[in-house]
């Protein structure tokens, strides 16, 4: 059972700070990981993908990737009360277009 | 990135019912997705819907319970048959095979 976990949270963190949030996976041969942000009501709207290990940076949002460790993680920087969402970690598996995602984790930013 | 348009947004529904959610993308897409939400809990892939082609199937999802259609490479039906209180859900229909992008959803409530 291919499986995708993060914490459930609520994850609460002061306007300005720098939200972590965290993902681990099961399957060792996936290849492609994503975040994305889900407003309560919403559908996923897709924030940052990553490929390769390291770090991806785009604005205030930093994905990180380490594939021996299998985790997957995303940081977001300057946090703003509009970015309270849960955040799902998404994982496609390898050698197919199937993506399996996380139970998401819930991001409280305290103004 | 695809612009999807689902409908309908929201359906209250009598169990024993069926109801048939459609999916209209703007762009030619070989292959769409049809997730499952539950309340509180992440995305599920129901079925892989290709053109010309019958509906693959995640395990724990059939095609009796769930009839999918796609009669064109822009459009896409997913039934939802013989609903019980537990096919209380939201759906949604998604497109991209490198990165997924989500129509706006269904909320169905069967009682």
């Amino acid at each position: 059972q291919k499986e995708v976990e993060q914490n459930s949270g609520p994850l609460s963190v002061p306007e300005g700070a720098i939200a972590s949030l965290n993902c681990t996976y099961s399957d060792r041969g996936s290849q492609s990981f994503f975040w994305y942000r889900q407003y309560s009501g919403k559908s996923p709207e897709l924030i940052m993908f990553i490929y390769s290990n390291g770090d991806k940076e785009d604005g205030r949002f930093t994905a990180q990737l380490n594939k021996a460790s299998q985790y997957v993680s995303l940081l977001i920087r300057d946090s703003q009360p509009s970015d309270s969402a849960t955040y799902l970690c998404a994982v496609m598996t390898s050698g197919t277009y199937k993506y399996i995602f996380g139970t998401g984790t819930r991001l409280k930013v305290l103004a | 990135s695809a612009v999807i348009s689902q409908k309908p947004s929201r359906d209250i529904c009598q169990r024993g019912t069926s109801l048939t959610i459609q999916c209209q993308v703007d762009s030619q897409v070989t292959m769409m997705f049809w997730y499952r939400q539950q309340p509180g809990q992440s995305l599920t892939l129901i079925a892989t819907a290709n053109q010309g082609s019958e509906a693959t199937y995640e395990s724990g999802f059939v095609i009796d319970k769930f009839p999918i259609s796609r009669p064109n490479l822009t459009f896409s039906t997913l039934t939802v048959s013989n609903m019980s209180p537990e096919d209380s859900s939201i759906y949604l229909c998604s497109v991209g095979t490198a990165e997924a992008f989500f129509g706006q959803g269904t909320r169905l409530t069967v009682v």
